[in-house]
């Protein structure tokens, strides 16, 4: 069957380290994205990325960081930087970003 | 910033009953979408509106979208106690090629068997 997979599921981080989630999709959808999720505030896009080897930052991009250097992968490091990183974060793809969009199940990150 | 915003926040209702949620934006928009979540897991696509169209249907959805009024809704018939979760909708703009979907903070749909 042909989906999006997010791993883990649940991920805790010491603060000051750098953490990858990641996310795979075997859609073929050229386009991917990164959102989080807090309580009361829906979701807010991190990253997205339209075609490999090319990404855009959305609305809260700071403190993350992104690659595509395969159709299928688009991980999403934590880094350091964001100073509360404790969120459920949500991974996206889709065709051409025109139709609807099939979402991961999620990586619950949790800073201790 | 959020483009879209739905209405009510959250909503209570026992089970045959219809829920009506609403969907407000203020930009243009390629298409509106709704999406539904239960608790602690990925969003589902539910249903796709674009923006010449003026009503879909879906089994026991129906989606409306008005574009003079920048508003859709969202209507579940005969609501069942598994229709119990959090609902969005996604506004799609169309901005330097690029297709970018934007979601509300959601209306929490609780149905009571």
């Amino acid at each position: 069957d042909g989906g999006i997979t997010q791993s883990p599921k649940y991920l805790f981080r010491k603060e000051g380290q750098n953490v990858t989630l990641s996310c795979e999709q075997n859609l073929n959808h050229d386009a991917m994205y990164w959102y989080r999720q807090d309580p009361g505030q829906g979701l807010r896009l991190i990253y997205y990325s339209q075609i490999v080897n090319d990404f855009q930052k959305g609305d809260i991009a700071e403190g993350y960081s992104v690659s595509r250097e395969k159709k299928e992968s688009f991980p999403l490091t934590v880094t350091s930087a964001q100073k509360n990183p404790t969120a459920f974060y949500l991974c996206a793809s889709s065709i051409e970003g025109t139709g609807g969009y099939t979402f991961g199940s999620g990586t619950r990150l949790t800073v201790v | 910033s959020q483009q879209g915003e739905e209405d009510p926040q959250a909503l209570s209702i026992q089970e045959g009953e219809n829920a009506t949620m609403n969907c407000s934006y203020k930009t243009s928009i390629n298409n509106l979408q709704w999406y539904r979540q239960n608790s602690g897991r990925g969003l589902v696509h539910l249903i796709l509106i674009r923006s010449n169209e003026r009503e879909k249907h879906s089994g026991r959805l129906r989606v409306t979208l008005d574009t003079s009024k920048k508003s859709s809704s969202l209507l579940i018939t005969a609501s069942r106690a598994a229709d119990t979760a959090s609902y969005f909708c996604a506004t799609v703009l169309a901005s330097g090629g690029s297709y970018i979907p934007t979601f509300g903070r959601g209306t929490s749909l609780i149905v009571h068997p």
